[in-house]
C-alpha cells in the first residue's frame, strides 16, 4: 500500500483533448514531483513543488501545466499533447526537496496513451 | 556535476544464484545514493540508502549494497534471487541540496 495515490491509472486521450492528472500523499511530506518515465530513457523529472512553491521546471512543454494547491495535492493538467508524450507519468513526495531529504516516495503512476 | 551510471541494462540469474546490479557514481562531495526496484505496472520502491553511515547497507527482501569511495561504485547484491525479484532497478544519487540523479535502470530476469 502507498502513501502516494494516483488517479486515475490509466488515460487514453486525443491530441485535442484536456485532462488532468490527480496525486495525493497521505504522508505530512512538503516536497511533490512529477516524472515522466518513458521505454528506454532514463526517468525524466519535470516538475518540483516544495511548501506548495514550484522551484524545478525542467524545461518542460507548455502542453504540460502543474498545479499544486496544498502540500497534499499535486495536479499535471495536460492539453494538445502530441502521441510522443505516451508514457508512464509518475508522482513523488518527500519530506522537503535535496538529496537529505529524501528518500522519495512514489506513486503506482498514470499510463497516459496519446492518440 | 553528478551523474549516476548503471552498468548493465539487463542481468538474468537462474533463482536460487547470487544478484549483482552495478551502479557507478559520479560526485565532487561524499554522496547520498539509494536503489530502488519497480515491478510491472507499479511505482519506484525504496531498496536501501546511503547516507555516509555503515558502508554496507542492508536493505529490504535480502538485498544490500556496499559504497566503495575508491572505487565509486554502489554495487547491489543479493545471495541467492527469487523468481518475484525480477523487476526494474534503479540506482540514484546526489549531493545535500540537489535533486536526485537516476540511472538508466537495469531489467533483472529470473529465471527458473
Amino acid at each position: 500500500e502507498t502513501g502516494v495515490t494516483q488517479t486515475p491509472r490509466h488515460l487514453v486521450m486525443g491530441m485535442t483533448n484536456k485532462k488532468s492528472l490527480k496525486c495525493e500523499q497521505h504522508l505530512g511530506h512538503n516536497a511533490m514531483y512529477w516524472y515522466k518515465q518513458s521505454a528506454k530513457k532514463p526517468l525524466e523529472l519535470m516538475f518540483v513543488y516544495n511548501f506548495k512553491e514550484q522551484t524545478e521546471n525542467n524545461s518542460v512543454p507548455s502542453r504540460f501545466s502543474p498545479e499544486c494547491p496544498n502540500s497534499s495535492h499535486l495536479f499535471l493538467h495536460l492539453h494538445t499533447l502530441q502521441p510522443e508524450d505516451s508514457a508512464l507519468y509518475l508522482c513523488a513526495s518527500s519530506q522537503a526537496t535535496g538529496v537529505r531529504n529524501s528518500p522519495l516516495h512514489f506513486g503506482n503512476g498514470t499510463r497516459l496513451t496519446v492518440t | 556535476a553528478q551523474s549516476v551510471t548503471q552498468l548493465d541494462s539487463h542481468v538474468s540469474v537462474s533463482e536460487g544464484t547470487p544478484v549483482l546490479l552495478r551502479c557507478n557514481y559520479s560526485s565532487s562531495y561524499s554522496p547520498s545514493l539509494f536503489w530502488y526496484v519497480q515491478h510491472p505496472n507499479k511505482g519506484l520502491q525504496l531498496l536501501l540508502k546511503y547516507t555516509s553511515a555503515a558502508t554496507l547497507v542492508k536493505g529490504i527482501n535480502g538485498f544490500e549494497a556496499e559504497f566503495k569511495k575508491s572505487e565509486t561504485s554502489f554495487h547491489l547484491t543479493k545471495p541467492s534471487a527469487h523468481m518475484s525479484d525480477a523487476a526494474e532497478y534503479f540506482c540514484a544519487g546526489g549531493n545535500a541540496g540537489n535533486m536526485l540523479t537516476f540511472g538508466g535502470g537495469t531489467r533483472l530476469m529470473v529465471k527458473p
